[in-house]
């Protein structure tokens, strides 16, 4: 079983529409989580960290469930410029790796 | 602050063929990691260094070698190139604080190889 998995997707919606998207993880240690965003053929950059009480930054929320081992990212108001690959990512206690997913890709038509 | 930088950013090799790239980082930074990216896999940590003088193996290390002689360089060497690692190459650095080892990474703009 890989460590992180997610819905490749494609997530396709119309501007303006919410969208949602999880991501599992099989390690029940794993102690930190972050969302990254990949433009197509660029370099993968932090989105947000996803905190235990769940957290917001504008437009995206983060959730974290560790009981059922997923987070979760939620974009409202959809913008063209949110099409990206969404990569999920989590840490252990003392690693100095992150483990990524193989990313989410979503896709905001006009 | 240039950030993370690579290079080369394409190179087209024949199999068996050496390489190496280089990656580069001005932001003083302790940690750096060198992934590959292939489609449907997501990125896969081939090697990192937690410091000047150090590297350890990571998830995919076979093929590759590297060295970090400088704090801010970290170079990724193909000995003998194969058709099995086309792929795209990306370096990160990250800054440790202590006992918190999960700080943001910091990605180079990622370097493009055919092996044919």
């Amino acid at each position: 079983r890989k460590e992180v998995e997610q819905d490749p997707g494609p997530f396709n919606v119309p501007e303006g529409a919410t969208v949602a998207f999880n991501c599992t993880y099989s390690n029940s240690a794993s102690q930190s989580f972050f969302w990254y965003r990949q433009d197509c053929r660029k370099e993968p950059k932090l989105l947000m960290s996803v905190y235990s009480s769940g957290n917001e930054d504008g437009r995206f929320t983060a959730q974290l469930n560790r009981a059922s081992q997923y987070i979760s990212l939620l974009i409202r108001d959809s913008k063209l410029s949110d099409s990206a690959t969404y990569l999920c990512v989590v840490t252990k206690p003392n690693d100095y790796k992150l483990s990524f997913g193989a990313g989410t890709t979503v896709t905001v038509r006009a | 602050n240039a950030g993370v930088t690579q290079t080369p950013k394409f190179r087209v090799l024949k199999t068996g063929q050496s390489m190496t790239l280089l990656c580069a980082q001005d932001m003083n930074h302790e940690y750096m990691y060198w992934y590959r990216q292939d489609p449907g896999m997501g990125l896969r940590l081939i090697h990192y260094s937690v410091g000047e003088g150090t590297t350890a193996k990571g998830e995919v290390p076979d093929g590759y070698n590297v060295s970090r002689l400088k704090k801010q360089n970290f170079l990724l060497g193909l000995e003998s190139a194969a058709p099995s690692q086309t792929s795209v190459y990306f370096c990160a650095s990250s800054y440790a604080t202590g006992r918190n080892f999960y700080n943001e990474q910091f990605f180079g703009p990622g370097t493009r190889l055919t092996v044919l």
